[in-house]
């Protein structure tokens, strides 16, 4: 079972819909990102949390809303989908002990917003 | 503004082998990743660097020169498996990390 887990892994939705992406992690990790990666862009944050009571506005958070309802868990929603929000959408986590920072990724969600 | 720049596509032989350059440009520097990322997948951590100077891993290495903003990525004796998107990431000042836009290796036979 892989280690960072999202929900679902492919999702096709109208214009004006929420949508709630969800991230689970088996890592101990405590800082958990969400990432949206476009062709011919880098990959771009969206919200991070360092621990349960910590969440932080990323480059592109407009739109977007998280919840970390725990440690192991954080939810991305987009409370009303348009169609320039289609994109493969990345959870991470990171080690707070870990001098490198390195991000484990889970598998993404390709969100299709018509 | 803070920018990271590499090669959009790169196309070498197997068996063969490449560098895929990153240059960057950031308010403040705490090391430098490189991730794979085959199409359609997650990426995965290949090295970090944060001294200058060549980090070696299998067939993969990895240099930093802080002074120059630079790096590159060589992968030596290329393998059709080795296909795939490499991304550059500069941790800055306050530790988030900037994200190139990835390089596309097409490796043929």
């Amino acid at each position: 079972d892989a280690d960072v887990t999202q929900t679902p892994r492919n999702r096709i939705t109208k214009t004006g819909k929420r949508i709630m992406l969800e991230c689970s992690q088996t890592k101990g990790h405590d800082r958990m990102y969400w990432y949206r990666q476009d062709p011919g862009l880098g990959l771009r944050l969206i919200y991070y949390s360092f621990d349960v009571k910590d969440i932080n506005k990323g480059e592109i958070s407009d739109g977007y809303s998280v919840s970390r309802q725990a440690q192991a868990k954080f939810s991305l929603s987009l409370e009303s989908a348009i169609p320039n929000q289609t994109a493969l959408y990345f959870c991470a986590t990171s080690d707070l002990n870990r001098d490198t920072g390195e991000l484990f990724f889970g598998e993404g969600s390709r969100l299709t917003v018509l | 503004g803070q920018n990271i720049d590499q090669p959009t596509e790169m196309t070498a032989t197997e068996g063969a082998i490449v560098q895929i350059n990153c240059t960057y440009q950031t308010s403040g520097f705490n090391g430098l990743f490189w991730y794979q990322q085959h199409a359609g997948e997650a990426p995965t951590f290949l090295s970090y660097n944060v001294l200058d100077g060549l980090e070696e891993k299998g067939r993969f290495s990895s240099f930093l020169s802080r002074s120059k903003g630079y790096s590159y990525l060589l992968l030596k004796e290329l393998q059709m498996k080795d296909s795939a998107s490499y991304l550059c990431a500069v941790s800055n000042s306050n530790y988030q990390l900037i994200w190139g836009a990835g390089t596309k290796l097409i490796i043929k036979p």
